[in-house]
């Protein structure tokens, strides 16, 4: 498709597993960012990728947080013994240069039981 | 410390007059800003932009004002319409190092017809 794509769209997990998050994001965007959305709250920056650079990691919440972007694509969140304030909703968006508008994707709702 | 702010979590509007949204920003060194609105489980979509050059900036009826001495900035809808009934995030970079957007909380706005 031509716009970013996530997945799941939906995770239901008990507190303690493990969850990987996919973002597909648009051909040939450098930049790709992570965000998510908690009941009522805005958007929480998490991790950035720009092109070949070092990520910026400044926003995950601790050190449970993960991410990859393998080959300057498909990237992965990886959030490892989840826990009940872990419940959101993750956003993924890419951009063609980092200083352009982002395009986001649909979101994959977490659910820690 | 939340580097862009919206104080209004939610705005109240007659369809047809004037929706008016507010955004603080506390870094100094922003240069660029966003504004983007997001309808329930779908990702946010990007309105409008503005750069630090200008203090206006056009695109039907929405109009971003930037006034840089008071770090602030708004978005105003004219008219107003029903389907403008959305979460609205203003964000903010530094554009001109490539670093990462940061979003605000968002302002709920309701169009009542």
């Amino acid at each position: 498709g031509a716009g970013v794509s996530q997945s799941p769209s939906n995770k239901v997990t008990e507190k303690g597993k493990d969850v990987e998050l996919r973002c597909d994001p648009i051909s040939g965007h450098t930049a790709l960012y992570w965000y998510r959305q908690s009941l009522g709250q805005g958007l929480e920056f998490l991790i950035y990728f720009q092109g070949n650079s070092a990520p910026d990691k400044s926003g995950l919440p601790s050190d449970r947080f993960s991410a990859e972007r393998t080959g300057g694509s498909v990237s992965t969140l990886t959030i490892q013994r989840t826990q009940q304030e872990d419940s959101a909703v993750y956003l993924c968006a890419s951009s063609f240069t980092a200083i352009g508008e982002l395009f986001f994707g649909e979101g994959s709702r977490l659910t820690v039981l | 410390d939340q580097q862009v702010k919206q104080n209004s979590p939610s705005l109240s509007v007659q369809e047809g007059r004037i929706s008016i949204l507010n955004c603080d920003y506390t870094n100094s060194m922003f240069d660029y800003f966003l504004w983007y609105k997001k309808y329930p489980a779908e990702g946010p979509t990007f309105l409008i932009s503005i750069s630090s050059i200008k203090d206006k900036n056009e695109d039907g009826r929405f109009t971003v004002f930037l006034n840089k001495s008071a770090k602030h900035l708004s978005l105003h809808i004219v008219p107003s319409q029903p389907g403008d009934s959305a979460v609205y995030f203003c964000a903010a970079s530094v554009k001109t190092s490539y670093d990462k957007v940061i979003f605000g909380p968002g302002t709920s706005l309701s169009v009542i017809p």
